[in-house]
């Protein structure tokens, strides 16, 4: 089954701690991408790549780092987690740029 | 640059009325459009999308969608709700000349359907 697949689905962690989110997919897609949901805010994008090595920043990249070592995968970082990342979060990939994403299921995160 | 709002955050209509949820762009080039939906505890679902071909666009579930370039919107509509229709509803806008900016999302349009 075509998907992408994020893990974990909810988290709770403490300020500072990092963390990763993984994310891969297996539609051989070469454009991946971040966002963050908060409510009346909609998805906002905070990285996006459009093959492998090439990663750009989204409208909210601040305290997030990615990396695209692979073409399946783009794993979300947090080094030093905040509580203003608490939000849920949805990783997407898409075999053209600007074609539509599928998206994964989503990671609540919760920074305490 | 692009853009993307939506009208109204919340939209109520009785079971078996018409849907009309409200979606305007802006964009510097040609644009391509789609309408994503979510359930609830959900990831966001593809209806439909407008990619420079056909103005109508038909997607999944009834729902349809008109692209009007002289009033840069592409509203979503359904001649007759359901209840399982009930969702919140993002209109999203990218570049169709395929630049490195992706998708931008509307702030998202939540959907009541009342018995």
């Amino acid at each position: 089954e075509a998907q992408v697949t994020q893990n974990p689905r909810y988290l709770i962690t403490v300020t500072g701690k990092k963390l990763t989110v993984t994310c891969s997919q297996n539609m051989n897609h070469e454009y991946m991408s971040w966002y963050r949901q908060d409510p009346g805010l909609g998805l906002r994008q905070i990285y996006y790549s459009m093959n492998v090595e090439v990663t750009d920043k989204g409208d909210v990249p601040e305290g997030y780092k990615v990396s695209r070592k692979e073409k399946r995968n783009f794993p979300l970082i947090l080094e030093s987690p905040s509580p203003n990342q608490t939000s849920l979060y949805f990783c997407a990939s898409s075999s053209r740029a600007g074609y539509g994403y599928t998206f994964g299921s989503g990671t609540r995160l919760t920074v305490v | 640059a692009q853009s993307v709002t939506q009208l109204g955050s919340h939209v109520s209509v009785s079971e078996g009325a018409l849907v009309l949820l409200r979606c305007n762009y802006s964009s510097s080039v040609p644009p391509y459009l789609f309408w994503y939906v979510q359930y609830p505890n959900q990831g966001l679902q593809l209806l439909l999308k407008y990619t420079s071909a056909a103005t109508l666009v038909k997607g999944i579930n009834g729902f349809e969608a008109e692209f009007k370039k002289s009033e840069t919107s592409f509203h979503l509509t359904k001649p007759s709700a359901h209840m399982s229709d009930a969702a919140e509803y993002f209109c999203a806008v990218s570049a169709a000349s395929g630049s490195a900016r992706q998708l931008t999302f509307g702030s998202g349009t939540q959907l009541t359907v009342l018995p």
